[in-house]
C-alpha cells in the first residue's frame, strides 16, 4: 500500500561522513521533492525534480545534493553532515501540473554524532 | 518567493468545541493551499484543500475558506476529537510554477477529554 517509500527510517551518521537517503514512489508522479524538517519546524523544501528537470532552492547548502536516476527513485546526498543537518528528511510526489494534491513517505530521522 | 504565516502556534480546545487555525501568505499568484495534518512521528497527510476559484469547501467537520484579496485562508474543525490532536500545516503554491509547497509554522493542537 506503500506509495512513497523512505529508506532507511532512521540513520545515524558521523559528523562528515557522507550520507545517502534514498526515496522510491509507485504512483509515477513526475514531481518528486525533498524537505528537510527539524523539530517542532514545518517542512522546508530543499529541491525538488520535475521529470529530470532539477531545481534548486535559493537557500539550499552546497552540502546537499540530489540525484534522479529514474522516475520511481530519487536520493538525497548529504556530502559532509554537520550537526546542524540533523532533521527528518521528507520525500514527497506530486502528479504534473500545478494544485495538485503531495504525497509524502514516512521520512527519514537522521541523527549526525 | 512566497511566505506563509500560521497563527496561533499552539491551540488547546475542549472535546466539541470548534476550532480555526489561521493563515497568510504573500504572493498573489498562489492558487493552490492544501491543509497538512502531522502525527508525532508519522508523515504530513493531507486532510483538505482548496483553489483560488473557490471561497469556502467542506468536508464532515472540516472547512476551510479563502480570501484572496486579503489573501489568507483558515481551517475551521468543528466537534474536534482527542483524535483531532496533531500539528497542522497549512501550504501555499503555484506562484512559482509547478508545484512548490511552501508550508506554515505549524499549530499544535491539543483536544481534551
Amino acid at each position: 500500500d506503500a506509495m512513497v517509500i523512505q529508506n532507511p527510517r532512521y540513520q545515524v551518521t558521523q559528523f562528515g561522513k557522507p550520507v545517502t537517503l534514498s526515496c522510491s514512489q509507485t504512483l509515477n508522479h513526475n514531481v518528486m521533492y525533498w524537505y528537510q524538517q527539524k523539530s517542532s519546524q514545518a517542512p522546508k523544501l530543499l529541491f525538488h525534480y520535475y521529470d529530470k528537470d532539477f531545481n534548486n532552492e535559493a537557500d539550499t547548502p552546497d552540502n546537499f545534493q540530489s540525484r534522479r536516476p529514474n522516475t520511481s527513485f530519487c536520493f538525497l546526498d548529504i556530502r559532509s553532515p554537520g550537526l546542524g543537518d540533523a532533521a527528518m528528511y521528507l520525500c514527497a510526489t506530486s502528479r504534473k501540473g500545478l494544485n495538485t494534491e503531495a504525497f509524502f513517505g514516512q521520512g527519514t530521522r537522521l541523527t549526525v554524532v | 518567493g512566497e511566505n506563509v504565516e500560521q497563527h496561533p502556534s499552539t491551540l488547546s480546545v475542549q472535546e466539541g468545541d470548534s476550532a480555526v487555525i489561521k493563515c497568510t501568505y504573500s504572493d498573489s499568484a498562489s492558487n493552490y493551499f492544501p491543509w497538512y495534518k502531522q502525527e508525532l512521528g508519522k508523515r504530513p497527510q493531507l486532510i483538505i484543500d482548496i483553489r483560488s476559484n473557490v471561497g469556502e469547501k467542506k468536508d464532515q467537520r472540516i472547512a476551510v475558506t479563502l480570501n484572496k484579496t486579503a489573501k489568507h485562508f483558515s481551517l475551521h474543525i468543528t466537534e474536534t476529537q482527542p483524535e483531532d490532536s496533531a500539528v497542522y500545516f497549512c501550504a501555499a503554491s503555484g506562484g512559482g510554477g509547478y508545484n512548490k509547497l511552501i508550508f506554515g509554522a505549524g499549530t499544535r493542537l491539543a483536544v481534551h477529554p
